[in-house]
């Protein structure tokens, strides 16, 4: 496709469920990035993957998240066990990892509310 | 420590005017690049404008320039003519070199409202 697709665009789940929430970056994009936007707040980075090894997990917010990536291609973000403040906007950014500018373009975001 | 600062929550500018929205950053590394994404009522996320740390000009692209102080450590972005399509949240960022040459770190973020 033509730019980072998200899915779902929505999600509601009830406090201790799980979710899944997945990626397709931009086609020929190496790198893959996970953010999360609380509301009224900037974004946080969670996790990138160079191809499907995720370097830096360091963002992660607790051993509830967990990514995966397939080759360089779709990334699904997990959260087991859902809590009320891990409701937020989670985005999704692709880029090629070249030197330089190296611009991180991102997708439309999954919106999830826990109940 | 806070690594970009944007000290302006919400703005409002007329219609055609230019408009500033501040950003301070903080980084010891020599080698570093700032971004600017605009976040429209419809959340994404959209790239504007880069600026080097060793770019010797300022980046312009458009009605965006960006007004790149680098011993003041501020990257101020300035929209010119302004457009109702203006209208959303402004995003500052950086990418700091070395290992971490990957992560963006955001401010806040600056809302703009332009008025007719």
């Amino acid at each position: 496709g033509a730019g980072v697709s998200q899915s779902p665009s929505n999600k509601v789940t009830e406090k201790g469920k799980d979710v899944e929430l997945r990626c397709d970056p931009i086609s020929g994009h190496t790198a893959l990035y996970w953010y999360r936007q609380r509301l009224g707040q900037g974004l946080e980075f969670l996790i990138y993957f160079q191809g499907n090894s995720a370097p830096d997990k360091s963002g992660l917010p607790s051993d509830r998240f967990s990514a995966e990536r397939t080759g360089e291609s779709v990334s699904t973000l997990t959260i087991q066990r859902t809590q009320q403040e891990d409701s937020a906007v989670y985005l999704c950014a692709s880029s090629l990892r070249l030197a330089g500018s190296d611009t991180q373009y991102f997708g439309p975001g999954t919106r999830l509310t826990v109940l | 420590a806070q690594k970009i600062t944007q000290t302006q929550p919400g703005m409002f500018v007329q219609e055609k005017e230019a408009v500033t929205l501040d950003c301070t950053y903080d980084t010891s590394d020599p080698s570093y690049g700032l971004f600017w994404y605009k976040q429209p009522s419809s959340g994404e996320m959209i790239f504007l404008i880069y600026q080097g740390s060793y770019d010797q000009q300022n980046a312009t692209e458009g009605r965006y320039s960006l007004n790149f102080q680098k011993a003041r450590k501020s990257a101020n972005l300035v929209i010119s003519a302004s457009q109702l399509g203006d209208s959303a949240m402004y995003f500052c960022a950086m990418r700091e070199g070395g290992s971490n040459d990957y992560k963006l770190s955001f401010g806040a973020g600056t809302t703009v409202t332009v008025r007719a």
